[in-house]
């Protein structure tokens, strides 16, 4: 059991700039979600997957942002045009088919616009 | 509506003292589950524990306690003999299994303890 895998750890980048973000989730997952985190605060659901399905997305995921998991194992999150509200951790987690599962965090990656 | 609530925003303890955190939470959901992780300084959230809503039983594991009432819809954390290592935030979570898959957190308690 490796972990979920979040690449990069840390992206600096300007406004307006597209930035894409990747994550591999622990091998035998299906379920696969991403969060945003910002400072003081929570993390903050944003999108999941059953294997390659997207089956929710939050209000927070604007039109800028995209999330696909092609072949139902590794995710990428884009976000296009980027704001200086979109500055935060974000978080990617992954479990495996049972409800009751807990979800298993990578370390996220921290995302810095200038 | 889905909410945790966490009223201690910071803790801060000497070592070796025993510490709870509060966590409270809402849904209308009648099954759900409740967890709480740990997020040291490097940023990783660590699940600590699973609770469902049928089953009320306090757990405990090493200096880990938890004391989940529905009758108060808490679901209290204790840390005893607390060390130095144990500084971290905490966070409270929220799954209503009707509605969703995901993660509703609270804002987080900032555990600090000092040697």
């Amino acid at each position: 059991d490796t972990g979920v895998s979040q690449n990069p750890r840390h992206k600096i980048t300007k406004r307006g700039q597209n930035v894409t973000f990747r994550c591999d989730p622990i091998s035998e997952h299906n379920r696969l979600y991403w969060y945003r985190q910002t400072l003081g605060q929570g993390p903050e659901f944003l999108t999941y997957f059953q294997n390659e399905a997207q089956l929710e997305k939050s209000r927070l995921l604007s039109d800028r942002f995209s999330a696909e998991r092609p072949k139902g194992s590794f995710s990428t999150l884009e976000i296009q045009r980027t704001e200086q509200g979109d500055s935060a951790m974000y978080l990617c987690a992954s479990s495996q088919g049972n409800s009751n599962q807990p979800q298993h965090f990578g370390d996220g990656t921290r995302l810095s616009i200038l | 509506a889905q909410k945790v609530t966490q009223a201690q925003t910071e803790i801060s303890v000497v070592e070796k003292e025993d510490v709870t955190l509060d966590c409270v939470y809402e849904t209308r959901d009648t099954t759900y589950y409740l967890f709480w992780y740990k997020q040291p300084p490097s940023g990783e959230l660590v699940f600590l524990i699973r609770r469902n809503s049928f089953d009320e039983q306090n757990e405990i594991s090493g200096r880990y306690s938890w004391n989940f009432q529905k009758s108060t819809s808490s679901f209290n954390f204790t840390i005893t003999a607390s060390q130095v290592v144990d500084s971290a935030v905490y966070f409270c979570a929220l799954r209503s299994v009707d509605s969703s898959y995901k993660l509703i957190f609270g804002s987080g308690t900032r555990l600090l303890v000092r040697p």
